[in-house]
């Protein structure tokens, strides 16, 4: 099985300041032949179930706010969110979709300082 | 609008069983894969179970491998997952999310999520 690893495992940033959670995979996520990564990242806010925020690790869903972005290629990814806003605290997963079983980074909890 | 909507959870004593159910609405039923992702107290998210759209193929974690089985009724636009022989560690919260498959790897990522059923095991 691939193994996600995130870090930090919990982050305090202000209102306004850039955050920055990484992800790195056990193995490559990157499929050469259509040269796309398999990553996934998801935000759950207290109470509430997960959220798709980003897929292809930079594709935004539909209705994510432009703040949210994602880069990173092979075994190392980056979630930023360029403007941190009171609702973005949140718990974020890392998701591989690169081989079954998928699995999840242990999640990056992210607070307001 | 997409909906799921989850049932069934509750309070069980190890060895026991327990059936979960998620009702579907908002799109084709049939044309999606659907998994079962579990979230224990305070943990992170962990992939249970998966069934494809037809429910002709299922595969499982090998945590409840032998021990939940998953299941659709493409009729009734419900999935489910039945729970056997549980114990004190499959605690959690139970979410149905729909798959987004992707090729080649057969693999998915999760567009959309109920709010989940919490299972507790416990004497």
């Amino acid at each position: 099985d691939i193994v996600m690893t995130q870090s930090p495992d919990s982050l305090a940033v202000s209102l306004g300041e850039k955050a920055t959670i990484n992800c790195k995979s056990s193995q490559s996520l990157l499929y050469s032949p259509n040269n796309k990564n398999y990553l996934a990242w998801y935000q759950q806010k207290p109470g509430q179930p997960p959220k798709l925020l980003i897929y292809w690790a930079s594709t935004r869903e539909s209705g994510v706010p432009d703040r949210f972005s994602g880069s990173g290629s092979g075994t190392d990814f980056t979630l930023s969110i360029s403007s941190l806003q009171a609702e973005d605290v949140a718990v974020y997963y890392c998701q591989q979709y690169y081989s079954t079983p998928i699995t999840f980074g242990q999640g990056t909890r992210l607070e307001i300082k | 609008e997409v909906q799921l909507v989850e049932s069934g959870g509750g309070l069980v004593q190890p060895g026991g069983s327990l059936r979960l159910s998620c009702a579907a609405s908002g799109f084709t039923f049939s044309s999606y894969a659907m998994s079962w992702v579990r979230q224990a107290p305070g943990k992170g998210l962990e992939w249970v179970s998966s069934i494809s759209g037809s429910g002709g193929s299922t595969y499982y974690a090998d945590s409840v491998k032998g021990r939940f089985t998953i299941s659709r009724d493409n009729s009734k636009n419900t999935l489910y997952l039945q729970m056997n022989s549980l114990r004190a560690e499959d605690t959690a919260v139970y979410y149905c999310a729909r798959e987004v498959m992707v090729v080649p790897a057969d693999a998915y990522y999760f567009d959309y999520w109920g709010q989940g059923t919490l299972v507790t095991v416990s004497s």
